[in-house]
C-alpha cells in the first residue's frame, strides 16, 4: 500500500461544469476525510466517513458539494455548477479510529 | 468550537534551533498533531502528542505541550535547508476531527 492516492492532481475546469475528484485510502482505514486549503490557509474541513457511512457534513461549503463512499473504500467529492470561489486544493486523508491521518497529494481545482 | 492559532512566518540561521508555537482554545482536545508541507507537496505528518504527555522528542524533534495554558509548541534543532516548509499544528476536537492552524513559513537563512 503507498498511501493515500487522490485523482486527478490537477483540474481545470469552466464555471458551472460539474467535476468529482476521487480518493483512495490506505487499505486498512476504516475513516476517510475530505478538506479543503486555500492559498495562506490550514486545511478546513468538509466531511468524513467512517465505513460507508457519513457521519458528518454538515460543513460542505453548500448543496453544490457531495461526497460519497458507496463500499466503504474509495470515496468521491463532487462540486456541481463549479464557481471560482470552488478554486483550491481538495485534500483526502485516512485513518484508522483515534489514529493520526495519513493525506494524500491533493487534488488542485482552478475554476476559469 | 476549537480555534488553532499560529504565527504565520519564522526566520532562522542554518544551524539554529527553530521553536514554532500554537495554541488551542478546547482543552479536551486528545490529540494535537504538527504536519508539514513543502512547495506543491502533501501534508506530511511529522509528530503528535497525546494531550496527557507533556513532552515528545523524536530525533531532531521536541514537542511540548503546556495544557493549562493550551499551547504547543515544535522545536527542530540544527535547522536545515530541507526543513524549509509550512508547519501546520492541528488539534482534535470532541468527534476526533482535526481543527487546523493557518500554517507557519519556516524561512532558512544561510
Amino acid at each position: 500500500d503507498t498511501g493515500v492516492s487522490q485523482d486527478p492532481r490537477h483540474k481545470i475546469t469552466k464555471r458551472g461544469q460539474n467535476v468529482t475528484f476521487r480518493c483512495d485510502p490506505i487499505s486498512e482505514h476504516n475513516r476517510l476525510y475530505w478538506y479543503r486549503q486555500t492559498l495562506g490557509q490550514g486545511p478546513e474541513f468538509l466531511t468524513y466517513f467512517q465505513n460507508e457511512a457519513q457521519l458528518e457534513k454538515s460543513r460542505l461549503l453548500s448543496d453544490r458539494f457531495s461526497a460519497e463512499r458507496p463500499k466503504g473504500s474509495f470515496s468521491t467529492l463532487e462540486i456541481q455548477r463549479t464557481e471560482q470561489g470552488d478554486s483550491a486544493m481538495y485534500l483526502c486523508a485516512s485513518s484508522s479510529a483515534h489514529t493520526e491521518a495519513f493525506f494524500g497529494q491533493g487534488t488542485r481545482l482552478t475554476v476559469v | 468550537g476549537e480555534d488553532v492559532e499560529q504565527s504565520l512566518f519564522l526566520s532562522v540561521r542554518e544551524g539554529d534551533s527553530s521553536v514554532i508555537n500554537c495554541t488551542y482554545t478546547d482543552s479536551s482536545s486528545t490529540y494535537l498533531y504538527w504536519y508539514k508541507q513543502e512547495p506543491g507537496a502533501g501534508l506530511q505528518l511529522l509528530t503528535y502528542i497525546f494531550s496527557n504527555m507533556d513532552m515528545k522528542q523524536d530525533q531532531r524533534l521536541t514537542v511540548l505541550l503546556n495544557k493549562k495554558d493550551k499551547h504547543l509548541s515544535l522545536r527542530i534543532a540544527d535547522t536545515q535547508t530541507g526543513d524549509s516548509a509550512i508547519y501546520f499544528c492541528a488539534a482534535s476536537d470532541s468527534n476526533y476531527q482535526l481543527i487546523w492552524g493557518a500554517g507557519t513559513k519556516l524561512i532558512i537563512k544561510p
